[in-house]
Parts: structure tokens; C-alpha cells; sequence
């Protein structure tokens, strides 16, 4: 069974913090990963996705993919109030035809 | 603009009743999938599709069936045999082999609750 865990939270950071979530997953053919932001009761939106080990810089977001270890992870700078949301991480499997499996998610809640 | 267009964005159903769920993308996707999600939950596949007339069963399709007969649509049918539909249901597509690497966008998602 293809596994993709998440701590559930929730995260509670203060506004101007860095956000730290973090995503394991259990298949070692895993080759893309991805991180999509859900605000509650909307659907998700993707926020970014990474291939390579190492750390791909989107704004304030930072992706780190570290697949000797089997997990990824995903940092917001500068946290505001506004990502207050849940997020969702994801891994596509070689061979998946294009399927993802998701974790269930950490919610994060950014106090002013 | 493109994207991915859900209806009805609320539904309500009688015990015993099939309803029917719209989606449809003009992003021109290859592959279509329905996902559902139940409160404080991850994301479950129900179908996929991955080409124009043929699709596949995800992780819960029991009670479900879904037809492929153009591009642009995915419709989902909720049957009667789905003993506990209620749930957020959530269309998506992606472009298979390009170089988003599968990345999977999502509708604005349709609430279905049992009356």
C-alpha cells in the first residue's frame, strides 16, 4: 500500500514565522511531489511542485525533496494570516498514469 | 479563461435517488479524474480517465459510474447503491507527459448531501 503521511495538526505559528510541513511517503519509485494549499470548503490550489532533491524557491514558499529519506517538505516565510488554510502534500508514482496520492493533510493556522 | 467548471456547486438527494454530477474542462487535459473528500479527510480517488471512451476504477468506485464520450467532460453518477454519498466531491484534470509533470488541477468542487 502507497503511503503518503502528514502530521494533521494543527501547526500553530505566529504571523512574520517561518511554517514548517512535513510529508513522507513509503514508494521509492515516487517521482514528482506536490503541494496544494485548501482553505475550508474550497478546492484545492496547487502552490508548487518539485522533482529534484534539493529546494525550489517560489515567493515565499520553499520546496524541499530529499528522496533518500522519503520525504519532502514544504516552508512559508514570512507567514501571514491569510495561510491560515490546510495543505495537502502529494506524490505521482512512476507508472501511475498520472495519479496522485495525497496525504490528509496539516492544518495551519497563522495567529496576528 | 480556462479551467475546469463543476455543477451543481450544491446537491441534495433522496435516499434511493442517482444524480448526476457535471464536470467540464476546456484546458484541453488528457486525463480526468473524481475525487472525494469527507470532513477532515485526504482526497479518495472514485474514477479516472485517461482517454476519450475508457476510464478506470480508483480506490472507491463502488456505487459511482462515470462515462468519457468527449475530451471536455467527465460526468460522475452518484447511484443509489453509494449508501453515504454525503461528501465534497472534487473533479480535476491534467496534461499527461507534459512538463508540469501530471499535475493535477482541481474544480471548484460540488457538495453532495443525502435528504
Amino acid at each position: 500500500q502507497k503511503e503518503v503521511e502528514q502530521n494533521s495538526g494543527p501547526l500553530s505559528v505566529p504571523e512574520g514565522a517561518i511554517a514548517s510541513l512535513n510529508c513522507t511517503y513509503s514508494d521509492r519509485g515516487s517521482q514528482s511531489f506536490f503541494w496544494y494549499r485548501q482553505y475550508s470548503g474550497k478546492s484545492p490550489e496547487l502552490i508548487m511542485f518539485i522533482y529534484s532533491n534539493g529546494d525550489k524557491e517560489d515567493g515565499r514558499f520553499t520546496a524541499q525533496l530529499n528522496k533518500a529519506s522519503q520525504y519532502v517538505s514544504l516552508l512559508i516565510r514570512d507567514s501571514q494570516p491569510s495561510d491560515s488554510a490546510t495543505y495537502l502534500c502529494a506524490v505521482n508514482i512512476m507508472g501511475s498514469q498520472g495519479n496522485l496520492i495525497f496525504g490528509k493533510g496539516t492544518k495551519l493556522s497563522v495567529k496576528p | 479563461d480556462g479551467g475546469i467548471t463543476q455543477s451543481p456547486k450544491y446537491l441534495f438527494r433522496k435516499e434511493g435517488q442517482n444524480v448526476t454530477l457535471s464536470c467540464e474542462q476546456n484546458l484541453n487535459h488528457d486525463a480526468m479524474y473524481w475525487y472525494r473528500q469527507d470532513p477532515g479527510q485526504g482526497l479518495r480517488l472514485i474514477y479516472y480517465s485517461q482517454i476519450v471512451n475508457d476510464f478506470q476504477k480508483g480506490d472507491i468506485a463502488e456505487g459511482y459510474s462515470v462515462s468519457r464520450e468527449k475530451k471536455e467532460s467527465f460526468p460522475l453518477t452518484v447511484t443509489s447503491a453509494q449508501k453515504n454519498p454525503t461528501a465534497f466531491y472534487l473533479c480535476a484534470s491534467t496534461e499527461v507527459g507534459g512538463y508540469s509533470g501530471n499535475t493535477i488541477y482541481f474544480g471548484e468542487g460540488s457538495w453532495l448531501t443525502v435528504v
